[in-house]
């Protein structure tokens, strides 16, 4: 299993720039790394995906370093509705580990 | 388009009785995941179908726990006998495949109580 490591929870006010980090120090060759948000009552919803560098989209950024041991979502100018849990997911890579979500990370934001 | 649907939202049942959960992916998904939440923890996935078949079952319970996907279509999931530790969210996701990362869509789950 790719087992991944975050942070519990972390704390921010709104129209900061928000970094949580993943460590997934044995992801395999073909794996994928995913970040999901979760609101209480809800399932996971699909922030961004990426496999290698950065990749960015309309509501977050993630950055990967070269040996991929690690993550890092980057949430621009947070607001208090991106208060929830945020899941570091590494697996499906055609064969690669099962999938594992991380502990999940608490992101307060605050006025 | 509609999302992933999941039935019932809620169960409350005594240990020892069965329940069923019940799940309809997204059309034109080929990928189905049933997963487990504990209160406080990230999900934990119980079974993987690509289609109608089972291509990762092994972290769901077989002596009590079992799942099938009908025409690779809706899926069940049911827990016989149910036991107090079973009290959980079960959620469902699907994909359009998997294999390449693909992003899951999940349901809003089944809060489970054993009493």
């Amino acid at each position: 299993l790719a087992k991944t490591t975050q942070p519990i929870s972390m704390d921010s006010y709104e129209g900061q720039e928000v970094n949580i980090t993943c460590s997934h120090n044995n992801i395999a060759t073909n794996d994928y790394i995913t970040w999901y948000q979760q609101f209480p009552s809800q399932g996971p919803r699909f922030i961004i995906q990426g496999y290698k560098t950065k990749v960015t989209n309309e509501v977050a950024s993630l950055f990967i370093p070269a040996d991929r041991k690690s993550s890092t979502l980057s949430l621009p100018r947070v607001s208090l509705s991106d208060t929830a849990v945020y899941y570091c997911l590494v697996g499906l890579g055609g064969g690669g580990n099962k999938l594992t979500f991380g502990t999940g990370t608490q992101l307060k934001v605050e006025l | 388009e509609a999302g992933v649907v999941q039935s019932p939202r809620y169960k409350i049942i005594e240990k020892k009785q069965p329940v069923a959960f019940w799940c309809n992916p997204i059309s034109g998904h080929n990928t189905l995941y049933w997963y487990r939440q504990n209160l406080g923890q990230g999900p934990e996935l119980l079974i993987r179908y690509e289609n109608e078949e089972a291509v990762d079952d092994s972290q769901l319970p077989k002596d009590r726990f079992s799942a099938e996907r009908l025409k690779g279509v809706d899926s069940t999931l049911k827990i016989q006998p149910a036991e107090l530790g079973d009290s959980a969210v079960y959620l469902c996701a699907s994909s359009r495949r998997a294999g390449d990362g693909d992003e899951q869509f999940f349901g809003p789950g089944t809060r489970l109580t054993v009493l």
